[in-house]
C-alpha cells in the first residue's frame, strides 16, 4: 500500500512569516492530494487540494505543489497569522484508499 | 443540510462489548470512509465505499465490519471491543471517488474501551 511521510511534526513560526510543510509518498499511482487543518477536537477540513496533472495551485495565502518524479508534495502558507494554528494533515489517495501524513503541528506566535 | 452527522459523540465500552458507530449523510455522496485517530498517527483508514452495496477493506480493518444498504448510511460496527480500539473515529463522505473529490468529515465519536 502507499505509505505518507510529512514533516516536520512540529513548527513554530512568527506571525507574518511562512510556514512550509512537506510530504513524500511512495506509490507513483497515488493522483489526488488534499491539505486538512485540525484544530483542538474538531474535525479535520479541507484547505486545498492537488490533482497530479497538475503542478502547483494556489488560494490566497495558501499554496500548494507537487513534483511527481521526485513523489513529493508541499503546503506553503504566507503571511501566518495566529488563527493558522493547528495540526495539519496531507494525504494522497490511492486506487480510492486515502493515506495520511501523521501531522505537523503548527504555532504562530503572536 | 447537515454534511455528515455522526452518533454517538461520546461512548465508553467495556472488553468484549459489542456496538455500532452510525453515520449519515445528506449530501447524495456516493463515497463514504471510515478512520480513526489516534494520537501522533494521523488518520487510518478502517474501510470504505463507493456506492450502496460495495464496501472494501482500509489500511486497518480487523475488528470492523461495515454494510452500505442505502447512499445516506454507512455503519461501523464493533465486534468485540478491545482497548486497542480506543480511538476518535471519524465518518467522511464525497462525491468521488471518479474524479476524486475532497472528502467531508463528520464531527467524530470519541470512543474509550475500558
Amino acid at each position: 500500500g502507499e505509505n505518507v511521510e510529512q514533516h516536520p511534526s512540529t513548527l513554530s513560526v512568527q506571525e507574518g512569516d511562512s510556514a512550509v510543510i512537506k510530504c513524500t509518498y511512495s506509490d507513483s499511482a497515488s493522483n489526488y492530494f488534499p491539505w486538512y487543518k485540525q484544530e483542538l477536537g474538531k474535525r479535520p477540513q479541507l484547505i486545498i487540494d492537488i490533482r497530479s496533472n497538475v503542478g502547483e495551485k494556489k488560494d490566497q495565502r495558501i499554496a500548494v505543489t507537487l513534483n511527481k518524479t521526485a513523489k513529493h508534495f508541499s503546503l506553503h502558507i504566507t503571511e501566518t497569522q495566529p488563527e493558522d494554528s493547528a495540526v495539519y494533515f496531507c494525504a494522497a489517495d490511492n486506487f480510492n484508499k486515502f493515506y495520511f501524513g501523521s501531522g505537523t503541528k503548527l504555532n504562530v506566535k503572536p | 443540510n447537515a454534511g455528515v452527522t455522526q452518533t454517538p459523540k461520546f461512548q465508553v465500552l467495556k472488553t468484549g462489548q459489542s456496538m455500532t458507530l452510525q453515520c449519515a449523510q445528506d449530501m447524495n455522496h456516493e463515497y463514504m470512509s471510515w478512520y480513526r485517530q489516534d494520537p501522533g498517527m494521523g488518520l487510518r483508514l478502517i474501510h470504505y465505499s463507493v456506492g450502496a452495496g460495495i464496501t472494501d477493506q482500509g489500511e486497518v480493518p480487523n475488528g470492523y465490519n461495515v454494510s452500505r444498504s442505502t447512499t445516506e448510511d454507512f455503519p461501523l460496527r464493533l465486534l468485540s471491543a478491545a482497548p486497542s480500539q480506543t480511538s476518535v473515529y471519524f465518518c467522511a463522505s464525497s462525491s468521488g471517488p471518479n474524479p476524486n473529490q475532497p472528502q467531508h468529515f463528520g464531527d467524530g465519536t470519541r470512543l474509550s474501551i475500558l
